[in-house]
């Protein structure tokens, strides 16, 4: 699987928007992009994934660079309940394991 | 609830004592997988279960570790011979065929004095 890089922490005040990056510089033609998050004292959630486009649900917007090198991961208007860790995970879609590195803790504030 | 549940929740033991832990995923899913993880670290792969067989085991740390899915639903995870290097969360997740999109449970604190 291809080494994401993402920054240790970041912190957003509530009501903006938090922009999450990730770099996967080495990602495959096959590799999709996954963004899972982990609260505090629980399992981890999935949240969006994407191959080139540019996805969006009810949680969060994905922004993939067009040479696929980066994404952003978008909570457009966050809360206090989106303080958590971040994961970016490069993966085939129908793999075995997702890896998980450190991710990005975010901490929003009032 | 409709949600991967794991038993249970903390479980405190002795050095060198066997301990089991339960996941009941999520009904109707066929893969299964269990991760442990240490304070301050991402969630690492131990194995990964398609059905009753272990597709890919190749993240349990050494032979004290074992899991089971004898009817391709509930799993146990086996630690035998516990060491204080084995405290972690141990976190269940299931999906359906495989896919990437996994459901984790709450995970089992496992801590070993």
């Amino acid at each position: 699987d291809a080494k994401t890089t993402q920054p240790p922490s970041m912190d957003c005040a509530e009501g903006r928007a938090a922009n999450l990056p990730c770099n996967h510089s080495t990602i495959s033609g096959n590799e999709y992009v996954y963004w899972y998050r982990q609260i505090h004292s629980q399992g981890p959630q999935y949240i969006i994934h994407g191959l080139k486009n540019n996805e969006t649900n009810e949680m969060a917007s994905l922004i993939i660079t067009e040479d696929r090198k980066s994404s952003t991961l978008i909570l457009p208007h966050a809360t206090l309940r989106d303080t958590a860790v971040y994961y970016c995970i490069v993966s085939p879609y129908n793999t075995d394991k997702l890896i998980f590195g450190t991710g990005t803790r975010l901490q929003v504030f009032p | 609830g409709a949600g991967v549940s794991q038993t249970p929740s903390n479980k405190v033991t002795e050095k060198g004592k066997y301990v089991e832990l339960r996941c009941d995923p999520i009904s109707g899913h066929t893969a299964l997988y269990w991760y442990r993880q240490s304070l301050g670290q991402g969630p690492e792969f131990l194995i990964y279960f398609q059905g009753t067989g272990a597709a890919d085991d190749s993240g349990l740390p050494n032979d004290r570790f074992f899991a089971v899915r004898p009817e391709g639903s509930v799993s146990t995870l086996k630690i035998q011979r516990t060491e204080r290097g084995d405290s972690a969360v141990y976190l269940c997740a299931s999906s359906p065929s495989g896919r990437n999109t996994i459901y984790f449970g709450e995970g089992s604190w496992l801590t070993v004095v």
